[in-house]
């Protein structure tokens, strides 16, 4: 099946500093990601659509300054969370639409950590 | 707008037993339906899909989906639960456009007792 993969799995940093996401789809070509957001037993959040070589697409609420988003391959989209704060702690998931079968394939998350 | 609602925050079954976990939803046109499955602090995992054609899906570990478009549902199922299908559900609902993302129900945990 479909493989994305996240990495950092996990990362604490002190506020005001700056933490970058990485989301791959391993075995196939993804023109379009996405970022969620979850919180503790909590659904999950759309933040933005990343469509390769485009600007995100950002929902309403979502910071596109805070939240910076890069999608510059096929395979390679990342999230930096500048000057995080730590309201922004937090379970980052990423997902990607493969075209072959228009299923979202989902990452295995973040969990970020603001002290 | 579309929406996703999952009435059952938690629903309990003995192992061996049929469960079901519900799914209404709300979208405009025709909708494309999933499935996903979240163990503890891991991504979510594809179970199903349903975009058109036969109304029973079937998906990964012997779970299937009926969709119903009468009373827009689409109701995960499986005959016999396993302990460990112990994790919290999601169903998910997206318009049927390439490229959109999808909105997900609040998630129901599902809990099987041996």
């Amino acid at each position: 099946g479909a493989v994305v993969s996240q990495h950092p799995s996990r990362v604490i940093c002190k506020s005001g500093t700056s933490v970058k996401i990485e989301c791959r789809s391993l075995d196939f070509q993804a023109t379009t990601m996405f970022w969620y957001r979850q919180f503790p037993k909590q659904s999950l959040m759309l933040m933005a659509t990343s469509n390769e070589g485009s600007k995100a697409t950002y929902e309403q609420g979502v910071e596109k300054d805070k939240f910076l988003i890069n999608h510059a391959s096929l395979t390679l989209s990342t999230l930096t969370v500048t000057s995080a704060h730590p309201e922004d702690s937090s379970f980052y998931i990423c997902s990607a639409r493969s075209p072959s079968t228009d299923t979202q394939y989902f990452g295995p998350g973040t969990r970020l950590t603001v002290l | 707008a579309q929406s996703v609602a999952q009435p059952e925050d938690q629903v309990n079954v003995a192992e061996g037993n049929p469960l079901t976990v519900k799914c209404t939803y709300s979208v405009s046109g025709n909708p494309y339906l999933f499935w996903y499955v979240q163990y503890p602090n891991r991504g979510l995992q594809f179970l199903l899909k349903y975009i058109t054609g036969d109304n029973l899906v079937k998906g990964s570990y012997g779970f299937e989906a009926e969709f119903n478009k009468s009373q827009t549902s689409f109701h995960l199922k499986k005959p016999s639960a396993l302990v460990s299908d112990s994790a919290l559900y999601f169903c998910a609902v997206r318009e049927n456009q390439a490229g959109t993302a999808l909105i997900f129900g609040k998630g129901t945990t599902l809990s099987v007792s041996s």
